[in-house]
């Protein structure tokens, strides 16, 4: 298993502004994930993100938007850029391991 | 594209009841297949999986599901719920290489 780490777990923030979520993993994973969840509704894939190479994002997701780093095999981060209210969300930060995804515990964002 | 399809979005039970929960995915190739529970203010746990072998697939707090290749299914079942199963439930699929939630199934137990 894996233990998943991300700072801050929740958070207030204003319009316009822009917020950068970090997520630690205790053992050196290839592929980590970032999901959304929107309130009341499922988990939404961002992007992957490798080591070594740049994010792939989902459909409707840009790296504009949501910029992610992947600088070593047990870190990321994502940051949220120029958020809305509808950035209002959980997001959180998964990693494979024996073909299972474990999570941490996510990141709550809200925008005023 | 690949999706994942709940049936239910919220279902209510009372305690002892028998459950099912309905999971439909759309991937042509080979999948790895997941059951998620969320309880209130948690994180996302994983319930059991499927890879391969015997399509009837156990996994803790006596769920299991069964993975039905000709349906494109797999559901959820448990035969006796209890008031602490109360949780949101998602169905996954691991569709190359990426795992793709389904719209989650609200489970409330009545005691």
């Amino acid at each position: 298993s894996a233990v998943i780490s991300q700072k801050p777990s929740r958070d207030i923030c204003q319009r316009g502004t822009s917020l950068t979520i970090q997520c630690q993993v205790d053992s050196q994973v290839t592929m980590m994930f970032w999901y959304r969840q929107q309130p009341g509704q499922s988990l939404t894939l961002i992007a992957t993100a490798n080591q070594g190479s740049e994010a792939t994002y989902e459909s409707g997701f840009v790296i504009d938007k949501f910029p992610i780093s992947r600088p070593n095999l047990t870190f990321s981060t994502l940051t949220v850029s120029n958020m809305s209210p509808e950035d209002s969300s959980i997001y959180l930060c998964s990693v494979l391991g024996a073909g299972e995804l474990f999570f941490g515990e996510g990141s709550r964002l809200t925008v005023l | 594209a690949q999706s994942v399809s709940q049936h239910n979005h919220h279902v209510i039970l009372s305690e002892a009841a028998s459950l099912e929960l309905g999971c439909n995915y759309s991937y042509g190739g080979t999948v790895n297949l997941f059951w998620y529970v969320q309880y209130p203010g948690q994180h996302l746990q994983l319930l059991l999986k499927y890879f391969s072998g015997d399509p009837l697939v156990k996994g803790i707090k006596g769920f299991e599901a069964e993975f039905i290749k000709s349906k494109f299914s797999f559901n959820l079942r448990k035969p006796s719920v209890q008031w602490s199963d109360t949780a949101e439930y998602f169905c996954a699929v691991n569709a190359g290489g990426k795992l793709i939630f389904g719209q989650g199934t609200e489970l409330s137990v009545k005691p």
